[in-house]
């Protein structure tokens, strides 16, 4: 299975715009791009989904280039709650062909 | 209340035991899901489920045994573990499955084998 990687840390202060990357070189066709977000002793949480150019919610917003090898998640003035790691998942209707990226362990400083 | 739970939170266990991890689900999604989560690998899947009695293999399946006899429940067998099998798993669940539909995770068991 292809990798997909991210970056393995970052570090940001409260009030900042903060942008996490993944990369996912041998993205498919019918692949979508998910992001969760997994505060220690929990379970990841659903963030964004998309499948290409600007997705955007009330939390975040999802960049997706045209040749889609890779994504950005931004996370727009972030504060301290958002210390959490962020992962990306690419896959599309094949379930046994899910990836999570690596994983990026963001803090927030005050 | 709805949503996941998972059973034990915790677990401790000796090389060559049998232990069992359980989830539960009160959605009524058709998709389960069981990772693994290890420091630089991020979260791999190891089976996942579509109905009761349909479950198939993901990236990392060996060690580790399934069944689904109710939607609501799907359990995760390691026969005889290994050390090679401490880790975090978190079951999940979904409406269908692939990636294009929201999953929702369980809280995670942590599983250490001596």
């Amino acid at each position: 299975l292809a990798k997909i990687t991210q970056p393995i840390s970052m570090d940001s202060y409260e009030g900042q715009e903060v942008n996490i990357t993944c990369s996912h070189n041998n993205i498919a066709t019918n692949d979508y791009i998910t992001w969760y977000q997994q505060f220690p002793s929990q379970g990841p949480r659903f963030i964004i989904q998309g499948y290409k150019t600007k997705v955007t919610n009330e939390v975040a917003s999802l960049f997706i280039p045209a040749d889609r090898k890779s994504s950005t998640l931004s996370l727009p003035r972030v504060s301290l709650s958002d210390t959490a790691v962020y992962y990306c998942l690419v896959g599309g209707p094949n379930t046994d062909k899910l990836i999570f990226g690596t994983g990026t362990r963001l803090q927030v400083f005050p | 209340d709805a949503g996941i739970t998972q059973s034990p939170r915790y677990k401790i266990t000796e090389t060559g035991r049998q232990v069992t991890l359980m989830c539960h689900q009160t959605w009524s999604h058709s998709y389960m899901f069981w990772y693994r989560q290890d420091l630089g690998h991020g979260l791999r899947l190891i089976y996942y489920s579509a109905a009761a009695d349909i479950t198939d293999k993901g990236e990392v399946p060996d060690g580790y045994v399934v069944s689904r006899s109710k939607t609501e429940n799907f359990p995760l067998t390691l026969e005889s573990a290994t050390r090679s099998q401490t880790s975090v798993y978190f079951c999940a669940s979904s409406e269908l499955g692939g990636g294009v539909y929201e999953q929702y995770f369980g809280p995670g068991t942590r599983l250490t084998v001596t």
